[in-house]
């Protein structure tokens, strides 16, 4: 049974591209959730997708934006890229948004 | 709203002897708390989690955590360490409504890097 999986692994772009990272939740998992972990600090909360809706929001701004797909599959879009952007980005997926999440590995993004 | 403070940002134990690692929350409803485990370049493990059963809760690899509502602490303790255990704590906390539900996020420590020498 394959956990959380998130690609790509690593990923590096420069100050104001965008970026997709992408998600695929534990196999009967329906909800998916985003945090942001900057280095040496705990995973902020970005946003949480359920039935292909937004259902909370953390205290990110626009620029962050997210999509879950039927399949339950999830993108984190980030816009207009600024260096405090750098972070490893997690996902996790339960099943309902009222359960435990099981993280995966994180994508390391590296903003020049 | 609800917050979370770990008291230590490193502790340093030695192989055989205890581990506490400190951890006071903050929560506007009854919460449910976790503790998760990081280690480098590995996704966040469970080790246990309190969702008002019984105060007292065992994890994995012989970790527990007492909640203590008057104190609003939820510390994680294991009797004996190991080199294995060497990694990052995360003490975490999500709120639920009264109505029974989660409000769905997981508010994070800033952690606890826990070193085990020989």
């Amino acid at each position: 049974d394959a956990g959380v999986t998130q690609s790509p692994t690593h990923l590096i772009k420069t100050r104001g591209q965008q970026v997709t990272l992408r998600c695929s939740p534990k196999s009967g998992h329906d909800t998916v959730s985003w945090y942001q972990q900057a280095l040496g600090q705990g995973p902020q909360f970005i946003f949480q997708y359920y039935e292909e809706e937004e259902r909370q929001r953390g205290n990110f701004p626009d620029r962050f934006s997210g999509h879950q797909f039927p399949n339950y599959s999830s993108e984190l879009n980030v816009n207009a890229l600024l260096l405090g952007d750098s972070a490893l980005y997690l996902c996790a997926s339960s099943f309902g948004f009222n359960n435990e999440q099981f993280f995966g590995p994180g994508t390391r993004l590296t903003v020049l | 709203a609800q917050s979370v403070t770990q008291l230590d940002s490193h502790v340093s134990v030695s192989e055989g002897t205890p581990v506490l690692l400190r951890c006071n929350y903050s929560s506007s409803y009854s919460p449910s708390l976790f503790w998760y485990v990081q280690h480098p370049n590995k996704g966040l493990q469970l080790l246990l989690k309190y969702t008002s059963a019984a105060t007292l809760v065992k994890g994995i690899n012989g970790f527990e955590a007492e909640f203590k509502k008057s104190e609003t602490s939820f510390h994680l303790t294991k009797p004996s360490a190991h080199m294995s255990d060497a990694a990052e704590y995360f003490c975490v906390v999500s709120d639920r409504h009264s109505s029974g539900g989660s409000n769905y996020k997981l508010t994070f420590g800033k952690g606890t890097l826990l070193t085990v020498n020989p």
